[in-house]
């Protein structure tokens, strides 16, 4: 079983939507979840992390963490065509382990017009 | 601007050949990595630096490496003894090993194809 898994999508929604984004993951230890947003052909950018369980705000984009479950969750609202990309969680147990991420495959999102 | 760059954008390599990805950064970062992407998979760590003269094997580090003489510069070749090279490889940065808070400064990847 992999330790982080997620649903490669793809996922079709109309513009203005509120869209979910979920990873589930089997290793207690991690303590620090991100998202990453790729558009195609380009690297991966970092949209945000936190850190233990809970919520975090930015603009459009809420990062939301369940410990117990194992769960975390990226939601969009108000999509938009540019949001159009494929988005991948990371975790990792430390702050300081850059090199432990552990990537979800990544979910494949459309935004249509 | 600072940033990552990476070259080329595509590369075919012939069956039993080295070649070399290119991976320079002037962010000023300290680590440095390689990541193999496959669709389907998710990002897979081949190598990764630290600090310069100094590196690491990832989770597939098998029929690669790397060299890291410049705090710039982080090259990969990929051997003749990786035998499913046809990949998307994308080289990453970040201050320190502290890539949580900051994240990785990704590059715009190299697509490798075998033919």
């Amino acid at each position: 079983q992999k330790e982080v898994e997620q649903d490669p999508g793809p996922l079709s929604v109309p513009e203005g939507a509120i869209v979910s984004l979920n990873c589930t993951y089997s290793n207690s230890a991690f303590q620090y979840f991100m998202w990453y947003r790729q558009y195609s052909r380009k690297g991966p950018e970092l949209l945000m992390y936190t850190y233990s369980s809970g919520n975090k705000e930015d603009g459009r984009f809420t990062a939301q963490v369940d410990k117990s479950s194992k769960y975390i969750s990226l939601f969009i609202r108000d999509s938009q065509p540019s949001d159009s990309a494929t988005y991948l969680c990371a975790m990792s147990p430390n702050s300081n382990s850059g090199y432990a991420l552990n990537f979800g495959k990544g979910t494949s999102l459309l935004v249509t017009p | 601007d600072g940033g990552i760059t990476q070259s080329p954008k595509y590369l075919f390599r012939k069956e039993g050949q080295n070649v070399t990805l290119s991976c320079e950064q002037n962010l000023n970062h300290d680590a440095m990595y390689w990541y193999r992407q496959d669709p389907g998979q998710g990002l897979r760590l081949i190598y990764y630096s630290q600090i310069v003269n100094d590196f690491q094997k990832g989770d597939i580090a098998e029929g690669y490496s790397v060299s890291r003489e410049k705090k710039e510069s982080f090259p990969l070749t990929v051997t003749s003894a990786q035998k499913n090279p046809t990949a998307f490889y994308l080289c990453a940065s970040s201050i320190g090993p502290a890539a949580i808070v900051y994240g990785y400064t990704f590059g715009s990847g190299t697509r490798l194809t075998v033919v």
